[in-house]
């Protein structure tokens, strides 16, 4: 079946510090994966995606990897912000439905100042 | 520039009531979805549509229904309210360029 797991927050970090939050999944097919980021009381947005192994999503300097090998595609970013403080999710589409989306926990991100 | 439109934004209802949950979008996208976030938790998938007149059950139908009789406009009800229904609720839609979008939620209190 199709599923993601990803790390457990809350993740806690100073200002400019580097981040790493890491997902995996499972799934059939070849699926799209995507980072979704959710501010406080806000729904979620679409924050970055990619959509075949090997290919890199970046926006806002945040990056992810699809990396099939590891059927892994961990969040990075190399130096945080207060702002980025919010829940970030994983999530993918199912290469055999793309219309069904399958989420991530959440991780929780606080930066402090 | 609305989007998905979720209505309404707080609720809180006692036990055995019923309530509508209103989601409308503007993309004329024919995916729409709703989930549920419970706290700390992810999202699961409550129910979904892949166009007028047809929806079909996610991972956690029980309690709720749908429907979807304009590709606008996608209802979710709750017949009898119950405490394990507190959680917030989420309308979605997918462009079908795989990439989907999120209303800005509707929290659910039922006392």
């Amino acid at each position: 079946g199709n599923s993601v797991t990803q790390m457990e927050g809350p993740v806690t970090l100073s200002e400019e510090a580097f981040l790493t939050i890491n997902c995996t999944y499972t799934a059939t097919g070849y699926p799209s994966l995507f980072w979704y980021v959710q501010y406080p009381g806000e729904g979620l947005q679409l924050l970055l995606k990619a959509t075949k192994a090997d290919d890199k999503g970046s926006n806002k300097g945040f990056e992810a990897t699809y990396r099939k090998e590891t059927t892994s595609f961990h969040l990075e970013k190399g130096s945080v912000q207060v702002s980025d403080s919010a829940v970030y999710f994983c999530a993918l589409s199912s290469g055999d439905n793309f219309n069904k989306f399958y989420f991530g926990s959440g991780t929780k991100l606080n930066v402090k100042p | 520039n609305a989007g998905v439109t979720q209505t309404p934004k707080f609720r809180i209802l006692k036990i055995g009531q019923s309530m509508t949950l209103q989601c409308t979008q503007d993309m004329n996208h024919n995916y729409m979805y709703w989930y549920r976030q419970d706290p700390g938790m992810g999202l699961k998938l409550i129910y979904y549509s892949v166009g007028a007149g047809i929806t079909d059950k996610g991972e956690v139908p029980n309690g709720y229904n749908v429907s979807r009789s304009t590709t606008e406009d996608f209802p979710l009800r709750l017949e009898l309210a119950a405490p394990s229904q507190t959680s917030v609720y989420f309308c979605a839609s997918n462009d079908r360029r795989n990439t989907i979008y999120f209303g800005e939620g509707s929290w659910l209190t039922v006392v």
